[in-house]
């Protein structure tokens, strides 16, 4: 079974510019999550899509950040502009419905440097 | 908002020897989640313990729940050098989705 597919896997920007992150989920998870995860931490929710409306974006700062998940399949996550405290590791996971016990399962993730 | 602190923030053991990492959190919980992340294969789900459930195993792991003090456990037995990773927990905290600690890392010497 194929995993969750994150696009790039790298990626180096400067301050002000844009940027955007590409997922592509287990096929059949209605369910997908966008995570931050800053150096030394654990990851963080920013956005979790049911097919493609908007679960939860509590934690999506929206002056900057962005995402989508056209016909509820593969998502976008765009920062626009990004700032030095964006770097992180930006993960994408996919679960088969929305409860918390549902198992969820992580992309390799995209490490964004701001310089 | 950090709702689970792991506990130590770093381990070092010998092959062999077990592990064993606590998580403490301050809201009452649907459940509690261990993972493991490592370069190699990222983040990935080990066990999940409901509220109402007080010892889980899977393998070489043994995961406790003590919701009167809040706090959970992760004891990995016979510890390999693959097992050499940070290790989350992460809590449900009844709002339906998961908040991760910052996790304990974990090298296990050859």
């Amino acid at each position: 079974e194929a995993g969750v597919a994150q696009s790039p896997r790298y990626k180096i920007i400067e301050k002000r510019q844009s940027v955007a992150f590409w997922c592509n989920p287990i096929s059949g998870h209605a369910t997908l999550y966008w995570y931050q995860q800053i150096l030394g931490q654990g990851p963080k929710l920013l956005i979790q899509f049911q097919n493609n409306g908007v679960v939860d974006d509590s934690q999506l700062p929206k002056d900057r950040f962005s995402a989508e998940r056209l016909k509820g399949v593969d998502s976008t996550l765009k920062i626009q502009p990004a700032k030095l405290e964006d770097s992180a590791v930006y993960l994408c996971a996919s679960s088969a419905g929305t409860a918390s016990y549902n198992e969820q399962f992580f992309g390799p993730g995209t490490r964004l440097t701001v310089l | 908002s950090q709702q689970g602190e792991e506990d130590p923030q770093a381990l070092s053991i010998q092959e062999g020897e077990n592990a064993t990492m606590n998580c403490s959190y301050k809201t009452s919980i649907n459940n509690l989640q261990w993972y493991r992340q490592n370069s190699g294969r990222g983040l990935v789900h080990l066990i999940l313990i409901r509220s109402n459930e007080r010892e889980k195993h899977s393998g070489r792991l043994r995961v406790t729940l003590d919701t009167s003090k809040k706090s959970s456990s992760l004891l990995i037995t016979a510890s390999r050098a693959a097992d050499t990773a940070s290790y989350f927990c992460a809590t449900d905290a009844n709002t339906g989705k998961l908040i991760f600690g910052q996790g304990t890392t974990l090298q296990v010497k050859p």
